[in-house]
């Protein structure tokens, strides 16, 4: 049963770059899709973007020119790189997998437990 | 880019009702649709994917249905275990849009 584990910092500054790492146990990171999405407190899913094992990534347009999402497969892990955060940022970050296919997306059916980021000065 | 809505935000059933969710895309998406549960402090739960695909494990109260715009989730006998808000989602193209969600409690 493949498990998701999101670590990073709970509480970060304005301005400062978020990094976030999801940990992939009890299966290979090989031939799926890998998301970010992340939930501010009392609100609704954003979906932030995913990375394919080869290192090709798709980001959400809104949040494009602070994100970048990268993979490494020696370690079975992939991250999450947010740059110049703000209050705004603050949220619970999850990380998910999708199935892969060549012509065709999937949805996310597995979740991790997601972390708290907090941004405040 | 897509927009997807939800109706409506939020409802309050009693034990055995039937409710109904709409979930709608401003574009047609064809059946590149998803429903997820999630309960009061828990992960999301992937419940249907393509519109009408129960995964494995969902309880049979819980349906999906429609195509292109116009998406509906149905749980046929609502139980107490089933307070959650529930989210759509398109994944037809990036992004992967999530609805505003629909908060489901009881009366």
């Amino acid at each position: 049963q493949v498990q998701l584990q999101e670590s990073g910092p709970g509480l970060m500054k304005p301005s400062e770059t978020l990094s976030l790492t999801c940990s992939v146990s009890g299966g290979s990171i090989t031939n799926y899709f890998w998301s970010w999405i992340r939930q501010p407190p009392g609100k609704g899913l954003e979906w932030i973007g995913f990375v394919y094992y080869t290192g090709n990534t798709i980001y959400n347009p809104s949040l494009k020119s602070r994100v970048t999402i990268s993979i490494d497969t020696s370690m079975n892990q992939f991250s999450l790189d947010l740059r110049s955060v703000t209050a705004a940022d603050t949220a619970v970050y999850f990380c998910a997998r999708s199935d892969y296919s060549p012509h065709y997306y999937y949805p996310m059916d597995v979740w991790g437990q997601g972390t708290t980021v907090t941004v405040s000065s | 880019d897509i927009q997807m809505t939800q109706s409506p935000s939020s409802l309050s059933a009693s034990v055995g009702d039937k409710v109904t969710i709409t979930c709608r895309a401003s574009h047609g998406i064809y059946n590149y649709l998803a429903w997820y549960q999630q309960k009061p402090g828990k992960i999301p739960n992937l419940l249907i994917s393509a519109a009408s695909t129960l995964q494995s494990g969902v309880p049979s109260r819980f349906s999906g249905s429609g195509s292109g715009t116009d998406f509906t989730l149905t749980i046929s006998s609502l139980q107490p275990e089933d307070v959650a808000t529930y989210y759509c989602q398109k994944y037809n193209s990036a992004p992967f849009t999530f609805g505003p969600g629909t908060k489901v409690d009881l009366k």
